[in-house]
């Protein structure tokens, strides 16, 4: 089943405590991004990759880092994590090309104190 | 620059009614138009988009979507309402050029809630 795979569902950590949330794609996507959802603000690409060691910024990239060492895995790490990064966060991918479509993952609660 | 307005963060419908969840794009370039939806709980699936061709587009679950270019509006429509549709949509734009990372950009979504 094509799916795109995100760990963990749901996180609480505090303040300051680097986390790693991983994200894997079994679709042979070339592009692959992170976005955090917010009310009211939609979904904002923190990060994209458009391939093996090609990784940019998005709209809200500070706090976060990425790497992209494999086509299929795109981590994102909190190195010091703060309360305003608490949010729901999504993985996707997609063929590259414009009108592709972006498949996503299941979303990551993530909660810091 | 490409964005894309939601009009109405929140739309409550009875079941059997028409839902119509409006859409407005900017973009200098011709675009790509899609509507995500996402049910509690998980995460955003495709329910129909717009990249060339004919302007009506019609989407899984009974959904369908008018590209109107003069009016810059891309709304999603069904004719009748199921309790099942109650979920949050987005509407997201990305440029029709090849080339290059072609960037989704998202509305900030409207919850839709169907009452009995």
């Amino acid at each position: 089943e094509a799916q795109v795979t995100q760990n963990p569902r749901y996180l609480i950590t505090v303040t300051g405590k680097k986390l790693t949330v991983t994200c894997s794609q079994n679709m042979n996507h070339e592009y692959m991004s992170w976005y955090r959802q917010d009310p009211g603000l939609g979904l904002r690409q923190i990060y994209y990759s458009m391939n093996v060691e090609v990784t940019d910024k998005g709209d809200v990239p500070e706090g976060y880092k990425v790497s992209r060492k494999e086509k299929r895995n795109f981590p994102l790490i909190l190195e010091s994590p703060s309360p305003n990064q608490t949010s729901l966060y999504f993985c996707a991918s997609r063929l590259q090309g414009a009108g592709t479509e972006a498949f996503f993952g299941q979303g990551t609660r993530l909660t810091v104190v | 620059a490409q964005s894309v307005t939601q009009l109405g963060s929140h739309v409550s419908v009875s079941e059997g009614a028409l839902v119509l969840l409006r859409c407005n794009y900017s973009s200098s370039v011709p675009p790509y138009l899609f509507w995500y939806v996402q049910y509690p709980n998980q995460g955003l699936q495709l329910l129909l988009k717009y990249t060339t061709g004919a302007t009506l587009v019609k989407g899984i679950n009974g959904f369908e979507a008018e590209f109107k270019k003069s009016e810059t509006s891309f709304h999603l429509t069904k004719p009748s309402a199921h309790m099942s549709d109650a979920a949050e949509y987005f509407c997201a734009v990305s440029s029709a050029f090849s080339g290059g990372y072609n960037k989704l950009i998202f509305g900030a979504g409207t919850r839709l809630a169907v009452h009995p």
